[in-house]
């Protein structure tokens, strides 16, 4: 059974970039897309992005300017980077399996990141 | 972008009800729609996937169905670990898009 867990800081400073990782156990990640996606308290679902583990990526054009999401094959582990954050990026970030045309079938718990001077 | 609009946004049902829950779509999406359960302070979870593939372990009270913008989710036989929110979620172009979700309580 394939798992997903997030860490990274859970506060940020506004204007800073936020910074997160996804470690992948119980499968390996060269073989999937792999998403971030983002939930802000008490509203719905974002896509943010996802990387094939060949490096290809798909971003939200929302957040195309600000986002960087990469893959580190040899650690089974993806990340996201996300600049410039404001108030407006408070939100539980989700790792996921899946992307492009596949739905999301695991899922890490979740972070709560806070936008916060 | 394609949205995706649910109906209702929230509902109240008895245990063994059957519930029914919409999700239209902007435009056609064909049969990539997904559909998501989320409990409170808990990440979804994939129930249905291309309008009507039951997950592998997902009871088979749950089962959707549907083509082009109009999908449904329907419980069979509403139980006590069902009262959860939630979403559909459209794969056909991106960006990806969910729609706004369905609360279901108990009544």
């Amino acid at each position: 059974q394939v798992q997903l867990q997030e860490s990274g800081p859970g506060l940020v400073k506004p204007s800073e970039t936020l910074s997160l990782t996804c470690t992948v156990s119980g499968g390996s990640i060269s073989s999937d897309y792999w998403s971030w996606i983002r939930q802000p308290p008490g509203k719905g679902l974002e896509w943010i992005g996802y990387i094939y583990y060949s490096g290809s990526t798909n971003y939200n054009p929302s957040l195309k300017s600000r986002v960087t999401i990469s893959v580190e094959t040899s650690k089974n582990q993806f990340s996201l980077k996300l600049s410039s954050v404001t108030a407006a990026d408070t939100a539980v970030y989700y790792c996921a399996s899946g992307g492009d045309y596949k739905p999301y079938d695991y899922w890490g718990q979740g972070t709560l990141v806070t936008v916060s001077s | 972008d394609i949205q995706m609009t649910q109906s209702p946004s929230s509902l109240s049902a008895y245990v063994g009800d059957r519930v029914t829950i919409t999700c239209r779509a902007s435009q056609s999406i064909t049969s990539f729609l997904n559909w998501y359960q989320q409990k409170p302070g808990k990440a979804p979870k994939l129930l249905i996937y291309a309008t009507s593939s039951l997950q592998s372990g997902v009871p088979s009270r749950f089962s959707g169905s549907g083509s082009g913008t109009d999908f449904t989710l329907t419980i069979s036989s509403l139980q006590p670990e069902d009262f959860a929110s939630y979403f559909c979620q459209q794969s056909y172009s991106t960006p990806w898009t969910f729609g706004q979700g369905t609360k279901v309580e108990i009544k």
